[in-house]
């Protein structure tokens, strides 16, 4: 089963608005990950953090690993219909023996 | 640099069976990981393996099994196929077993 907690499970939103979204544990974590994945095919990775309180971008996508180590949020700016689709966190850590664990997913529905 | 490929994309099979997934990592990775994905369960981790052996391995049964080549290419095999086996199959490699990259999947429907 999920060990994250990822929230929330589903929105729908209107083109132009900002999203986000964010995954909690009662856990540490030493790795942060937010993945995209597309109906049919595999996550593609969109971001990655390893430190805590690291803040990172990737154009329209900022996210955080949280200072406790236990949680990690996902901004998206300005979502554009290509947005749809669902996203993963991920997260690292020695209780698990560094496997990683993923949250259940936040599915993007993107009105234009 | 090639990312992760695997084959076959699709697969159909019936109850009883047994089936051969193989994973190519990008080149220069030595882990590779297998994920189950199910729209009731999400993301399963099955198992690693790195540099030829099982470093890792999630709470599947026996009839799940893997292996990893020498050039770290991996195979992942499922026996005695059940209905319950339907679901899209990804492999992910990462250098080291830290951040992993996603093939697009092998989705396996067993009739």
């Amino acid at each position: 089963g999920q060990q994250l907690n990822q929230s929330p499970q589903s929105m729908f939103i209107q083109e132009g608005e900002d999203v986000s979204m964010n995954c909690t544990s009662s856990s540490i974590f030493n790795t942060w990950l937010w993945y995209k994945q597309d109906p049919g095919e595999g996550p593609v990775l969109l971001i990655a953090l390893y430190k805590a309180g690291e803040l990172t971008s990737n154009g329209r996508l900022t996210a955080q690993f949280g200072i406790t180590r236990k949680d990690s949020f996902l901004n998206i700016s300005a979502s554009i219909p290509s947005d749809v689709g669902i996203y993963f966190c991920a997260g690292s850590t020695m209780e698990y023996g560094n496997k990683l664990v993923f949250g259940a997913g936040t599915i993007l529905r993107v009105k234009s | 640099k090639a990312g992760v490929t695997q084959t076959p994309r699709y697969l159909i099979k019936t109850r009883g069976q047994q089936v051969t997934l193989s994973c190519s990592p990008i080149s220069g990775h030595r882990s590779v990981s297998w994920y189950q994905q199910t729209p009731g369960q999400g993301l399963q981790f099955l198992f690693e393996y790195f540099s030829e052996t099982q470093r890792n391995k999630g709470n599947f049964p026996g009839r799940f099994s893997g292996r990893q080549f020498s050039n770290s290419r991996s195979e992942m095999n499922v026996s005695t196929l059940e209905l319950g086996d339907s679901a899209l199959y990804l492999c992910a490699s990462s250098l080291d077993g830290g951040t992993q990259y996603f093939g697009p999947g092998t989705r396996l429907l067993v009739l």
